[in-house]
């Protein structure tokens, strides 16, 4: 069965601190994994990584792709109190399948 | 626990049908179900927040006489799709949130559906 799994499920921090948030998965047909940070409302998009070892960086926000272990790492530095939220990741797999997704990591950031 | 289901998966429908897409919470009373549509390489977007019992709010852009959303029980949500159209064709996904954890989205696993 398909499944991706995150850790920690939650994490509290204070400011500055940097924070790493883990994602593996098991899945058939694996094309991309995801990442996006949840809010009040609609989840908006951070990253989309295919390719192994290619680091991906928004900001303070920085995504890599690890395709041996099956996993992926999301690291935040600096964290401010914005960043508080729930990170999700998802894979896509095949076409005109949907995507799976983590339960998330709710990040909790304190001033 | 905190399962959400779609029915169906997937769906293949004629221009001009109307499809409608289930949502269901599997082990909790959902208050709140949000539908989004997702296109290839791109973000979730939010459609429509539904909470039971009453209407459901759409996002700007979100024609809500063409996505019908209803929320009728605390476990139930569907959307329909009215007089369907290739540009419709898209990840259909829904999420609830509610009981123990109001404040968590738990997503289905989304309907892909096509319009020929």
């Amino acid at each position: 069965e398909d499944k991706v799994v995150q850790s920690p499920l939650s994490l509290v921090v204070h400011e500055g601190d940097t924070v790493t948030l883990n994602c593996s998965y098991e899945v058939t047909n694996f094309r991309s994994l995801l990442w996006y940070k949840q809010e009040k409302k609609a989840p908006t998009f951070l990253f989309m990584l295919t390719s192994s070892g290619i680091e991906k960086k928004s900001g303070r926000l920085s995504s890599i792709l690890d395709k041996k272990e099956l996993s992926s790492i999301l690291n935040i530095t600096a964290t401010q109190t914005g960043d508080s939220a729930i990170y999700l990741c998802a894979v896509d797999r095949q076409a005109g399948t949907a995507l799976i997704f983590g339960k998330g990591t709710t990040l909790s950031v304190s001033s | 626990g905190a399962v959400v289901s779609q029915h169906p998966s997937r769906v293949i429908c004629k221009s001009g049908t109307s499809v409608k897409i289930e949502c269901r919470s599997l082990d909790f009373q959902a208050t709140t179900m949000f539908w989004y549509r997702q296109f290839p390489k791109q973000s979730l977007m939010l459609m429509a927040t539904s909470n039971e019992g009453s209407k459901a709010t759409y996002e700007q852009g979100v024609e809500k006489d063409k996505f019908l959303i209803n929320h009728a029980s605390l476990t139930l949500s569907t959307l329909t799709v009215t007089s369907a159209h290739p540009e419709d064709s898209s990840f259909y996904i829904c999420s609830a949130s509610g009981g123990a954890f109001p404040d968590t989205q738990y997503f289905g696993p989304g309907t892909r559906l096509t319009v020929l």
